[in-house]
This record gives C-alpha cells, structure tokens and sequence, in this order.
C-alpha cells in the first residue's frame, strides 16, 4: 500500500506549457517535501513545506501544502527543457521517517 | 555537496551470498537512512539510524540488516541477496527535529543479483 500516490506518473510537455503534479494521502504528515532526480543521481530537495495552506515559490516552480496537510502540489510554469526529471514528494512524520511518492517523470520536449 | 558517499557504486553478486554496502558522511549528521528504487514504487525505506547503534526498520526490511558503529558509517547488509534484491540503492542523512528537515541523498549503489 502506497502511502503517497502522485499523479501523473509520466507527463511530457512542449516547451513553454505549464503543468500541475499531485501529490495525495489520506495521511496527516507534520512537513513535506519535494525532490528532483536525474538519472545516475540521488534526489535533491526543491522544497520543504510545513504549515497547512503555504505556498512557496521557486523561481517558476509553485509548491503548496494543503490546508489539512494531507496533499501538495507542484506547479510550473512556461516549462522548459531543464525541468526534465523524476519528481518525487515526500511525507514526513514525527520521528524522521519519510515516505516517498512514486514518483512523476516529466519530460519537456524543445 | 552534501558529504555522503556510498561503495562500492556498481556490484555484481550471485544469489545467496552476502553483500554489505557502506555509506560514509563527513557532515557529523544524527539520521541516516537507507532507502531503495525500483520502477513503480519510488523509494523505500529499508532501514535508519537515529545514532550509533541506534537502528529501526523501515517498511521493506526483510532480508537485510545494519549496523552503525560510528556516527559517520552506515551499513547495509544484504544477509543471503536474492533476485529480487536487485535495485538502486541509496543512502540519506538528515539533521533531524521535529519534521521539516532537509534528507541529502548519496549518489546511489546500482546492484544486480544474478
């Protein structure tokens, strides 16, 4: 039982379009985050969110944390080649341990 | 640059025998995480540490085993690898508290059991 789904798992875009990732539970975490990865590489956190409802920005990325702490998610705008990756999310709850999304691979075609 | 390192990068190993993979930190941080990859299921936690000989099992523990003797090593025993043993793994470390703490991940150990 997969404790985060993320939604889509595969997407691939033209350049310039913008598109939303999902990440659902019907689990309450205390934090979550979001990573990027390359392939032959670890992920590299983007985000971490916290308080219910946040939104952070990072440059043309938008992440939000749902008001009951349950979802998130990650918009991007006018996507470019770059944004190529494997998306992860990541639940955290009290005690340090992190339950990982499956994942959404994004391909932005030039 | 985080300071993790993981050995070896790449193994070959036959089913039933035992494969320890290390996981080397120079950041002094209390957490480390074994977790691995496979297609379809993200990441899982095997295994972590919350300090020196302090371990707890994740949510795909069977079949392997760690140890942590110094705040700096992690490792991860593979008892009697099997085929289905075959997977990306990687380690994390993390500062800890109480929830928003960053995970910096190693660059991963690919291994196939034939």
């Amino acid at each position: 039982t997969q404790l985060l789904e993320q939604s889509p798992q595969f997407l691939s875009i033209q350049e310039g379009e913008n598109l939303t990732v999902y990440c659902n539970s019907s689990s309450v975490f205390s934090s979550l985050q979001w990573y990027r990865q390359e392939p032959g590489e670890g992920p590299v956190l983007l985000v971490t969110v916290v308080t219910g409802g946040e939104v952070k920005k990072l440059k043309r990325l938008t992440f939000q944390f749902g008001d009951a702490r349950k979802d998130s998610s990650l918009h991007i705008t006018a996507a470019q080649p770059g944004d190529t990756g494997l998306y992860l999310c990541a639940g955290c709850f009290t005690g340090n341990q992190f339950y990982f999304g499956t994942g959404t691979s994004l391909t932005v075609i030039p | 640059d985080a300071g993790i390192t993981q050995s070896p990068r790449h193994k070959v190993t036959e089913t039933g025998t035992p494969v320890t993979l290390r996981c080397h930190q120079t950041e002094n941080h209390r957490y480390m995480y074994w977790y691995r990859q496979d297609p379809g299921h993200g990441l899982r936690l095997i295994h972590y540490s919350y300090g020196v000989k302090d371990t707890d099992k994740g949510e795909v523990s069977d079949g392997y085993s760690v140890s942590r003797s110094k705040t700096e090593d992690f490792l991860l025993t593979l008892e009697s690898a099997t085929s289905s043993q075959t997977s990306v793994y990687f380690c994390a470390i993390s500062h800890g508290g109480a929830g928003g703490e960053t995970q910096y991940f190693g660059p991963g150990t690919r291994l196939l059991v034939l």
